[in-house]
């Protein structure tokens, strides 16, 4: 079964731009969840999507967007990129009904903003 | 708002020791902790998941254990090997699917 997968792996950016990145959750699951890993700040909870719908969003500014297709894929979007944005950014595929709630993780984007 | 808390932030045991990994939370009413492990530059690779009405998993080596009354969970690792090596995290997971992170516990198992 295959895992969840993100897109691309690896991005450079300049200052100002803005990137889209991709994640495929694991086939069956509706929910897909992006977090951002810093060495400051460790793990932080992005958004959360099930079919389709924002249903969680974290405290993020609004240059960081994000969206659900029909068949679960999402995409997250970063406008107006700052060099504090540089990260690494996970997304994590899950069911997302009641308990069963376990989480699987891609492998992260690695973005970097020079 | 949910914290969560890893002691220790490292640590390091010679190959064959048992490791104990604490992990405790400030809001009882989450759903589920889940324990991940990450590589340098990886993802998270899930080890377990502690639902709610649980109070402890096992998968092979991988023991933890969840006791809400207190806020904590430990996760118990036997006879650790240096393929252990790694750094882990424990997550509680609260509204539509929220996880909120610890820092992490950095191990390294020396041979």
């Amino acid at each position: 079964k295959a895992g969840v997968t993100q897109t691309p792996r690896y991005l450079i950016k300049t200052r100002g731009q803005q990137v889209t990145l991709s994640c495929s959750p694991i086939s069956g699951h509706r929910s897909v969840s992006w977090y951002q890993q810093t060495p400051g700040q460790g793990l932080q909870f992005l958004f959360e999507y099930f079919s389709e719908t924002q249903r969680n969003k974290g405290n993020f500014p609004g240059r960081f967007s994000g969206r659900q297709f029909s068949n679960s894929r999402s995409e997250m979007n970063v406008s107006t990129l700052e060099l504090g944005d540089s990260a690494l950014y996970l997304c994590a595929s899950s069911l997302g009904r009641g308990e069963n709630t376990e989480a699987f993780f891609g492998q992260g984007t690695r973005l970097t903003v020079v | 708002k949910q914290e969560v808390t890893q002691i220790p932030a490292a640590l390091s045991v010679p190959e064959g020791e048992n490791l104990v990994l604490n992990c405790s939370f400030t809001d009882s009413a989450i759903y589920n902790l889940q324990w991940f492990r990450q590589d340098p530059g990886k993802g998270l690779t899930s080890l377990l998941l502690i639902q709610s009405s649980q109070r402890e998993q096992t998968s092979g080596r991988l023991n933890a254990s969840l006791d809400k009354s207190s806020g904590r969970s430990t996760l118990y690792i036997a006879a650790s090997q240096p393929g252990d090596s790694a750094t882990y995290l424990c997550a509680g997971s609260g509204s539509w699917g929220k996880l909120q992170f610890g820092a992490g516990t950095q191990v390294v198992v020396t041979p």
